[in-house]
């Protein structure tokens, strides 16, 4: 099946300072990535829809200054945190589109951030 | 207000015993998606359904797709601890949600040996 990998699969940083973490599509293109962020016990909750080539599309109440997306290729989409303060820790995953004739979503395994 | 209802959120059983896990909408999806997430791992895409009326089956695993393309459910039989974990429905083409991949709040299943 499809493959999204994701980069760090943890870090920790520093409050102040900005995290990086990139999603990969492995074996297929996405012209669409999404991240979400999930808190412990809690399903996931949709930030941010990446559009290859053009702006990223944020939810409400996400702040696009904050947490800022780069969909630089069909198989990469970046998701910067900056100015890290500790209650950004979280669990971020991202997934992106297939278009396999049934539009499935594949994810990648997460990535834990945790700002001290 | 969350456009997709899964319940229960939680649900402990012993090995062996049967579940089920139901996603319940007002809205009408294109598809939905079933997932399963471990602890500090992103979720993993168990099925696809399309069609209303839809059954289908992943060994122990059976799910079914409302007539009216509103409604899911996941029945487990004779549950492994190996089944322990975050099971997730995901609605795609939520009109109401723009078209986005919508979750579930999630059910927490944990099967005790």
């Amino acid at each position: 099946g499809a493959v999204v990998s994701q980069h760090p699969s943890w870090v920790i940083c520093k409050s102040g300072t900005s995290v990086k973490i990139e999603c990969r599509s492995l074996d297929f293109q996405a012209t669409t990535m999404f991240w979400y962020r999930q808190f412990p016990k809690q399903s996931l909750m949709l930030m941010a829809t990446s559009n290859e080539g053009s702006k990223a599309t944020y939810e409400q109440g996400v702040e696009k200054d904050k947490f800022l997306i780069n969909h630089a290729s069909l198989t990469l989409s970046t998701l910067t945190v900056t100015s890290a303060h500790p209650e950004d820790s979280s669990f971020y995953i991202c997934s992106a589109r297939a278009f396999s004739g049934r539009d499935t979503i594949y994810f990648g395994e997460g990535s834990w951030l945790t700002v001290v | 207000t969350q456009l997709l209802e899964q319940s229960p959120q939680f649900l402990s059983i012993q090995e062996g015993e049967n579940l089920t896990v139901y996603c319940n909408s007002s809205s009408v999806f294109s598809s939905l998606q079933w997932y399963r997430q471990e602890p500090g791992e992103g979720p993993v895409l168990l099925v696809t359904v399309v069609t209303g009326g839809e059954v289908k089956k992943l060994k122990r695993l059976t799910f079914q797709f409302g007539d009216a393309r509103k409604d899911s459910s996941l029945h487990i039989t004779a549950a492994q601890p190996g089944d322990t974990g975050l099971y997730l429905c995901a609605g795609n083409g939520i009109k109401a949600a723009g078209n986005k991949l919508t979750f579930g709040g999630g059910t927490r299943v944990l099967v005790k040996p």
